[in-house]
C-alpha cells in the first residue's frame, strides 16, 4: 500500500538533548512537509521541502532542521533550542503541484 | 498572511441530525481548499477537496461548498452517527506561484470538535 509513515509513535526527550523523527514515503510524490499540532490550535508549517536537497523554513522553523538526501525521506530534527518541542509531529507529502496533501499518522514528542 | 476560522470550536448533536460546520479564510486567493478528519492521536485523513474553480464536491453523507469571493467554505454532513465524532479541520492552499505550484503549504484552522451522541 501506498502511503506515509512516520516513526517512532511515541518519543521522549530529555531536556538538552536533540531527537530525530523519521518520515518516509512511497506515493513518489516530489513535496514533503512537517507540521506541528499543539492542543486546540491548527497546524502550522515548520519545514518543506519541494525537491531533493532542498528546503525552506516554514512559519516556526527555529529550534529544528531537516534534511532531504532522498525523495522518500524527510527527517525533522528537534534541537535542544526548541524551547517548547513537546507537541504532535505531521509529516505529509504532496505532488510537485501541490494540488493534494496527504499525511502521516504522527510523532507525538514529550519532553521529560 | 492567510488566517483560517472555524465555527464552531465544538458542536456536540445527537445521532441522525444534520448539521454544519463552517470555515472562514481571510484571503480569497486560494489555489484549492481541503477539508480533514482527525481522531484522537491519529494523523489527517482527507474527506473531501474542492479546487478554486469548483463550488462543492459530495462524498457518501458529506457535502463541501466554496464561495471563494466571500472566504467561506461549509461542510454539510447528513445523518450524523456516532462514528463521525471527531475533530474536522479545514485548511487552505495558497495560489500558485510564478513556478507553478502552491507547494501544498496549507493553512489551518483549529478545528470543530464534533460529538455525536447516541
Amino acid at each position: 500500500d501506498g502511503g506515509i509513515t512516520q516513526s517512532p509513535k511515541y518519543l521522549f526527550r530529555k531536556e538538552g538533548q536533540n531527537v530525530t523523527l523519521s518520515c518516509e514515503q512511497n506515493l513518489n510524490h516530489d513535496a514533503m512537509y512537517w507540521y506541528r499540532q499543539d492542543p486546540g490550535q491548527g497546524l502550522r508549517l515548520i519545514y518543506y521541502s519541494q525537491i531533493v536537497n532542498d528546503f525552506q523554513k516554514g512559519d516556526i522553523a527555529e529550534g529544528y532542521s531537516v534534511s532531504r538526501e532522498k525523495k522518500e525521506s524527510f527527517p525533522l530534527t528537534v534541537t535542544s533550542a526548541q524551547k517548547n518541542p513537546t507537541a504532535f509531529y505531521l509529516c505529509a507529502s504532496s505532488t510537485s503541484g501541490g494540488a493534494r496533501g496527504f499525511f502521516g499518522p504522527g510523532t507525538r514528542l514529550t519532553v521529560l | 498572511k492567510q488566517e483560517v476560522t472555524q465555527i464552531p470550536a465544538a458542536l456536540s448533536v445527537p445521532e441522525g441530525e444534520n448539521l454544519v460546520l463552517n470555515c472562514s479564510f481571510t484571503d480569497s486567493a486560494i489555489y484549492n481548499l481541503q477539508w480533514f478528519r482527525q481522531d484522537p492521536g491519529k494523523g489527517l485523513t482527507s474527506l473531501l477537496l474542492i479546487q478554486s474553480s469548483q463550488r462543492e464536491q459530495t462524498s457518501g453523507r458529506l457535502n463541501a461548498s466554496l464561495d471563494k469571493s466571500s472566504g467561506r467554505s461549509t461542510l454539510y454532513i447528513a445523518a450524523s452517527q456516532p462514528g463521525d465524532s471527531a475533530t474536522y479541520l479545514c485548511a487552505v492552499y495558497p495560489q500558485r506561484d510564478a513556478g507553478g505550484t502552491s507547494y501544498g503549504k496549507l493553512t489551518f484552522g483549529q478545528g470543530t470538535i464534533l460529538t455525536v451522541h447516541p
